[in-house]
């Protein structure tokens, strides 16, 4: 079956400039997340969708970023005015539903995003 | 706060070899779930294995096994019988269930390599 999806796959772009960057869960997936991965570092969480409910921003590491979920399925991760620091790997993840329930987060390939 | 922690950057193991890669937490949240995720040189990150604060037996899948010490506050992951595939990044990870936080506590991952 179809897994998590992302795209692009790579994304150089100039400092100052947006990026959207997006991601189709796997079907039926109530839960997606957005998480940042730096050279050699671990995922750091971004934000959190669960159904319908509020999402969890709590991560977002500045008002430049920003994401939205439509229709409860495909979800735009958005950075503007990219600086030299966002330069890293966005990871997309689905789960079945929320992770603390014990449900595995399935991964996207991620996007390689290099800001100039 | 959660935290992650895992000491070793990188570990070595011959094939066929059993290893243990080291992974240590901290959470005041009674109720919490651990997983273990490997990300080879490709990037994507694939689920391993899932253990429930509660649950009485250590979880297993496959050649994988969790070390669960709850009283040391540790999940190591057991690979048996390593396989030259089985070289790539490992990373523990944690969700809290009663803060609500669904999002994944990521360590900074264990680089491991197995020597034919």
């Amino acid at each position: 079956g179809a897994g998590v999806s992302q795209s692009p796959s790579n994304k150089v772009t100039e400092k100052g400039k947006d990026v959207e960057l997006r991601c189709d869960p796997i079907s039926g997936h109530t839960a997606l997340y957005w998480y940042r991965q730096s050279l050699g570092q671990g995922l750091e969480f971004l934000i959190y969708f669960q159904g319908n409910s509020a999402p969890d921003k709590s991560g977002l590491p500045s008002d430049r970023f920003s994401a939205e979920r439509t229709g409860g399925s495909v979800s735009t991760l958005t950075i503007q005015r990219t600086q030299q620091e966002d330069s890293a790997v966005y990871l997309c993840a689905s789960s079945f539903r929320g992770t603390s329930g014990g449900y595995e987060q399935f991964f996207g390939p991620g996007t390689r995003l290099t800001v100039l | 706060a959660q935290k992650i922690t895992q000491t070793q950057p990188g570990m070595f193991v011959q094939e066929k070899e059993a290893v243990t890669l080291d992974c240590t937490y901290d959470t005041s949240d009674p109720s919490y779930g651990l997983f273990w995720y490997k990300q080879p040189s490709s990037g994507e990150m694939i689920f391993l294995i899932y253990q429930g604060s509660y649950d009485q037996q250590n979880a297993t899948e496959g050649r994988y096994s969790l070390n669960f010490q709850k009283a040391r506050k540790s999940a190591n992951l057991v690979i048996s019988a390593s396989q030259l595939g089985d070289s790539a990044m490992y990373f523990c990870a944690m969700a809290a269930r009663q803060t609500g936080a669904n999002n994944l506590f990521f360590g900074t991952g264990t680089r491991l390599t197995v020597i034919p």
